[in-house]
């Protein structure tokens, strides 16, 4: 079944600096891509959908990048602050019947100001 | 928009005693979803439900049990609890194949 290899484990930014974390997954029919944010002793907030007919999202201060050639999904936070401190995890979904996502292990994220 | 409640917030338990934990939606979701999630790590899939009364098995449902009552509630069992099972457990639901969307969690603790 589908695997998400998700890198680094953990990051360390400084207050304006940006921060990338990256996923990998095995299932070139996999068409649905998640990221979630968890701050500390919360739950999963959903951060970004993305299809696999799109490349490129943004939202507020972050952008999403599918690379479906390469099976790669990228989180790239452009200027970090102290309340993105927080761990994010990215998702996949694979083709078919599967009602399940694969997660990836998470990214404890710490920026400091 | 909707929400989604899980009881209780904290449970303390007993090793080797029989717990429940519930959650509720009312985004009028298909499927919900109980996950695992050990200190620091990630999420681990217990058990999933497509629709009333449907159960499937995720990677770690042994020492589990689950139960969906209706298609609102989703309960889940812990049969026999052991000290290492300290935890967060997070209910999910989606529209089946979309997003899931996560409760606030349960925070078992057992002596």
């Amino acid at each position: 079944g589908e695997q998400v290899e998700q890198r680094p484990p953990h990051l360390s930014v400084r207050e304006g600096d940006s921060a990338v974390i990256t996923c990998t997954y095995t299932d070139p029919n996999s068409y649905y891509f998640f990221w979630y944010k968890q701050e500390p002793g919360a739950s999963l907030q959903l951060l970004m959908k993305v299809f696999s007919s799109t490349e490129i999202n943004e939202g507020q201060g972050f952008t999403v990048l599918l690379n479906k050639k390469d099976t790669r999904l990228s989180l790239n936070l452009t200027a970090a602050h102290p309340g993105d401190s927080a761990a994010y995890f990215c998702a996949a979904r694979s083709g078919g019947s599967n009602a399940k996502l694969t997660f990836g292990k998470g990214t404890k994220l710490s920026v400091k100001s | 928009g909707g929400i989604i409640t899980q009881t209780p917030k904290f449970l303390i338990g007993q090793e080797g005693q029989k717990l429940t934990l519930k959650c509720q939606q009312n985004f009028n979701h298909d499927t919900m979803y109980w996950y695992r999630q050990d200190s620091g790590k990630g999420l681990r899939l217990i058990y999933y439900s497509i629709t009333e009364n449907d159960l499937q098995k995720g990677d770690l449902s042994e020492g589990y049990d689950a139960s969906r009552e209706k298609k609102s509630s989703f309960s889940l069992t812990v049969t026999s609890a052991q000290k290492n099972e300290m935890a967060v457990f997070l209910c999910a639901s989606s529209i089946t194949y979309a997003e899931q969307f996560f409760g606030p969690g349960t925070r078992l603790t057992v002596l």
